[in-house]
């Protein structure tokens, strides 16, 4: 299914709460990025990461966290900092130096803060 | 950082019509430039890129354009079908390279094709 997995594909939310969203992939993908998606706002990225144990905050960073131990894991946790969490959530993937940075996404993750 | 601007924001045609996407970017250093496709209720998927050595490419029914003075390039969609009828994202980015490669997407412009 694409190679690149989120979970879970709807997730509810307390105010106050973290929570955190899974994103695998088996493609052996160096790079892996998180966007948000929300109505008429495009794909903003939040954090991307290039190599294990290193990442970098995107254009939307504030109240998200993410860590990368493996190659093919790249969890984002959104926090209780994040002040409008509601949105949906797309993982992504490409190869490092490929000179054309092709991404691979995956299906997604929709969050609703209740 | 680069800014990326697509219009218009929402595109009705008639089945068979053509359809024309713009997007403005702000990065002269921006040198790959991709275009993604997004069913209702799916992920985005790319459908045709180009690099700033190129002014045009042709896949089929779709092409896109390059003009590197202006700063834009444009999606064009010929014999429109129905199942064309998507979420189009433009994107550009300064290709590979440490953060050089970062994508920055517009909007999306929401395609209408009737039948």
């Amino acid at each position: 299914d694409g190679g690149i997995t989120q979970s879970p594909k709807y997730l509810f939310r307390k105010e106050g709460q973290n929570v955190t969203l899974s994103c695998e992939q088996n493609l052996n993908h160096d790079a892996m990025y998180w966007y948000r998606q929300d109505p008429g706002q495009g794909l903003r990225l939040i954090y991307y990461s290039q190599i294990v144990n290193d990442f970098q905050k995107g254009d939307i960073a504030e109240g998200y966290s993410v860590s990368r131990e493996k190659k093919e894991s790249f969890p984002l946790t959104v926090t209780s900092a994040q002040k409008n969490p509601t949105a949906f959530y797309l993982c992504a993937s490409s190869i490092e130096g490929s000179g054309a940075n092709v991404l691979t996404f995956g299906a997604g993750s929709r969050l609703t803060v209740l | 950082g680069e800014n990326v601007e697509q219009h218009p924001s929402t595109l009705s045609v008639q089945e068979g019509d053509s359809a024309v996407i713009k997007c403005t970017y702000s990065d002269s250093a921006s040198n790959y430039f991709p275009w993604y496709k997004q069913e209702l209720g799916k992920r985005p998927q790319l459908i045709i890129d180009i690099r700033s050595n190129v002014g045009e490419k042709k896949d089929q029914r779709i092409a896109v354009t390059l003009n590197k003075t202006a700063k834009h390039f444009s999606l064009h969609i010929t014999e429109t079908q129905p199942e064309d009828s998507a979420v189009y994202f433009c994107a550009a980015s300064r290709g590979s390279g440490g953060s050089n490669y970062k994508l920055t997407f517009g909007k999306g412009t929401l395609l209408t094709v009737n039948p």
